[in-house]
């Protein structure tokens, strides 16, 4: 089975501060996403990746930044967090084309005070 | 552009069966996907589709894929109160690395 690992299940931080979201995947998969999830909006795409060193802006990539350093690993960075970024983060892998879905990882569910 | 679209919530009573649509705008799609997230969890793969197909049945869950209209649905059948979660529908391409979500159903169970 596909394992997506998220460094964080709940993390608290403060305005202002610099803040890494880790997410690692174990099936040598060539994409990796993150999301946030906020009530009523769904899912919207922040940043993707499709090789190391390679990143794509989402939807919504304001604030936020991407580091993919190895294959495994795609970071998430809030350059200075603020209150509004508050919210579910979900990191996900996908190998590309075919069937293959996108695999999620728990979440982390991230707090800005 | 691609979008994807489900009604935000569903209520539907114990036993009785659910079912969630879902609407897409890009007919060049190859993969349709359901997905389940369960309260404080990631998104969950329930089954899949493939554009050339109109059903799908996997033991209570059925999927039908209405392609003229870009119409997907999931029925579940003999709903019971573990079925409460949000369900994605979700719709991928060929030319894309990404999968488009919609915005998720909200199913809740009645007594």
């Amino acid at each position: 089975d596909v394992k997506v690992t998220q460094s964080s299940r709940y993390l608290v931080k403060r305005t202002g501060e610099k803040v890494f979201l880790e997410c690692v995947q174990d099936m040598d998969h060539e994409n990796m996403f993150w999301y946030r999830q906020d009530p009523g909006l769904g899912l919207r795409l922040i940043y993707f990746s499709y090789d190391v060193k390679m990143k794509e802006k989402g939807d919504i990539p304001e604030g936020y930044s991407v580091s993919r350093e190895k294959k495994e690993r795609f970071s998430l960075i809030l350059e200075s967090a603020s209150t509004n970024q508050t919210s579910m983060y979900l990191c996900a892998s996908r190998t590309t084309g075919g069937v293959q879905p996108q695999h999620f990882g728990d979440g982390t569910r991230l707090s800005i005070l | 552009g691609e979008d994807v679209e489900q009604s935000l919530f569903l209520s539907v009573r114990e036993g009785d069966s659910s079912v969630i649509n879902c609407t897409y705008t890009d007919s060049s799609s190859t993969y349709l996907y359901w997905y389940k997230q369960e309260p404080g969890a990631g998104l969950q793969l329930l089954t899949y589709i493939f554009s050339n197909m109109d059903m799908k049945q996997d033991q209570r869950l059925t999927v039908l894929l209405n392609k003229k209209d870009k119409h997907l649905s999931l029925r579940i059948a003999d709903t019971q109160t573990g079925d409460s979660a949000i369900y994605f529908c979700a719709v991928s391409y060929s030319s894309a690395s990404k999968i488009i979500f919609g915005s998720g159903t909200r199913l809740s169970i009645r007594p």
